[in-house]
């Protein structure tokens, strides 16, 4: 198994430029978030789906959109780049359950730079 | 008050070396509490999980929960350079169903000198 795979892994964009970053595991999980890592800052969620067609805010969705077509991909979408977005992104899947969390498995991340 | 509250450090210690990290937390909704280890310019990765108060033992690491306190900690024995990462804690909350909230401390960067 692959797990979860993640491009680009790095990106420079001018504000402005939109991108679409990909995300796929391979692992069946129904559950997938993104988020984002600012230097000293911990990790902030900023999308989830909890399966293929259905999607949600986290803490920090704005300047994003997510779709989720497939079990397998969730790709993020920037539409217009700032320099506040400037971060390492990382995507994560993970089982459902009912006992109120299960394990996050993270891909490697992409590092963007927004200029 | 922040949810969680984790020392960012950075932390260097000598190999061999008994490593204490903590986070303090204000929700008492957290039920799940976790440590995760991030190595450089990688994802995070799970190391140990916790349900209850108490200790938890794995090999070189322990994971202590005190929830009257609400206080976690990680302890690292005989560390070695290997252990040199960012750990972060998290722990989550039930948002009802099978949804749960996933909440993460700032993350302690530990250097261990050979």
């Amino acid at each position: 198994n692959a797990g979860v795979t993640q491009t680009p892994k790095f990106r420079i964009l001018k504000i402005g430029q939109s991108m679409t970053l990909q995300c796929t595991q391979d692992m069946n999980h129904n559950y997938m978030y993104w988020y984002r890592q600012d230097p000293g800052m911990g990790l902030k969620l900023i999308y989830y789906s909890v399966g293929a067609g259905i999607t949600d805010k986290g803490e920090v969705p704005n300047g994003y959109n997510v779709s989720r077509s497939t079990t397998e991909d969730f790709p993020l979408r920037l539409e217009l780049a700032a320099p506040s977005q400037t971060s390492v992104y990382f995507c994560a899947s993970s089982y459902s359950s009912s006992r109120g969390w299960n394990e996050q498995y993270f891909g490697p991340g992409t590092r963007l730079t927004v200029t | 008050q922040k949810e969680v509250e984790q020392d960012p450090g950075p932390l260097s210690v000598p190999e061999g070396a008994i490593v204490s990290l903590n986070c303090t937390y204000s929700n008492s909704a957290f039920q799940y509490f976790m440590w995760y280890r991030q190595y450089s310019r990688k994802g995070p990765e799970l190391l140990m999980y916790t349900y209850s108060s108490g200790n938890k033992e794995d090999g070189r690491f322990t994971a202590q929960v005190d929830k009257s306190s609400k206080y976690i900690s990680l302890f690292i024995r005989d560390s070695q350079p290997s252990d040199s990462a960012t750990y972060l804690c998290a722990m989550s909350a039930p948002l009802g169903g099978s949804n749960y909230k996933l909440t993460f401390g700032k993350g302690t960067l530990l250097t261990v000198n050979p």
